[in-house]
């Protein structure tokens, strides 16, 4: 079946701008999670969604991020005000659900790009 | 805090040579290891997992709580094994967030 997408592949902005990246997880899962991978580090987690959710946000790195999943399956993360900083690869990835056993399967990630 | 340190970015051998990519973590209590791969214009997946203790394309890894690694071995190398590979800890015991290193680059060279 179809894997985790995400949408736009590549998104470039002008600092101060908002952008929304948007995540379609793998039908029926409830888990979905967001990271960000920086050039030459690893992912590193943002947030974490439980259905509708979100059950921990501890690595948002500040107010100007938010991300919502309203329905419980696409979830769109927001940033407001970027920052040169904000550049990177934002992953997403899906869960069956939150349980240590469950595997999660990563989507292709948005390329964000900020002038 | 959990943290995970792969000390090579980029690890070079030879097709045919044996293969250890280094993985140390750092946490106080009881961790669950992966090891995550990403092969070129592909999408990072799960690689294997301490707690199956499987072998998956040849690769084994073993959790060494005395020396806190959890390195990653294969004894042949192959050319389809160039890829990133990344160390992960996540904390045992229902949902906790998941911790990955830095990545290694593994080249093998034919």
């Amino acid at each position: 079946g179809a894997g985790v997408s995400q949408t736009p592949s590549n998104k470039v902005t002008e600092k101060g701008k908002y952008v929304e990246l948007r995540c379609d997880p793998i039908s029926g899962h409830t888990a979905l999670y967001w990271y960000r991978q920086s050039l030459g580090q690893g992912p590193e987690f943002l947030i974490y969604f439980q259905g509708t959710g979100a059950a921990d946000d501890s690595g948002l790195p500040n107010d100007r991020f938010f991300a919502v999943r309203p329905e419980g399956s696409v979830s769109t993360l927001k940033i407001q005000r970027t920052e040169r900083g904000d550049s990177a690869v934002y992953l997403c990835a899906s869960s069956l659900t939150w349980t240590s056993t469950d595997t999660q399967y990563f989507g292709p990630g948005t390329r964000l790009t900020v002038l | 805090a959990q943290r995970v340190t792969q000390p090579e970015k980029l690890l070079s051998v030879f097709k045919g040579a044996p293969v250890e990519l280094k993985c140390n973590y750092s946490y106080s209590g009881s961790p669950e290891l992966f090891w995550y791969v990403q092969y070129s214009r592909q999408r990072l997946q799960l690689l294997l997992r301490h707690i199956s203790r499987e072998s998956i394309k040849g690769f084994t890894a073993d959790l060494n709580k005395g020396e806190t690694s959890f390195h990653l071995k294969k004894p042949f190398a192959q050319e389809e094994d160039s890829a990133m590979y990344y160390c992960a800890l996540r904390a045992a015991g229902g949902y906790q967030k998941v911790t990955f290193g830095t990545g290694t680059k593994l080249q093998v060279i034919p």
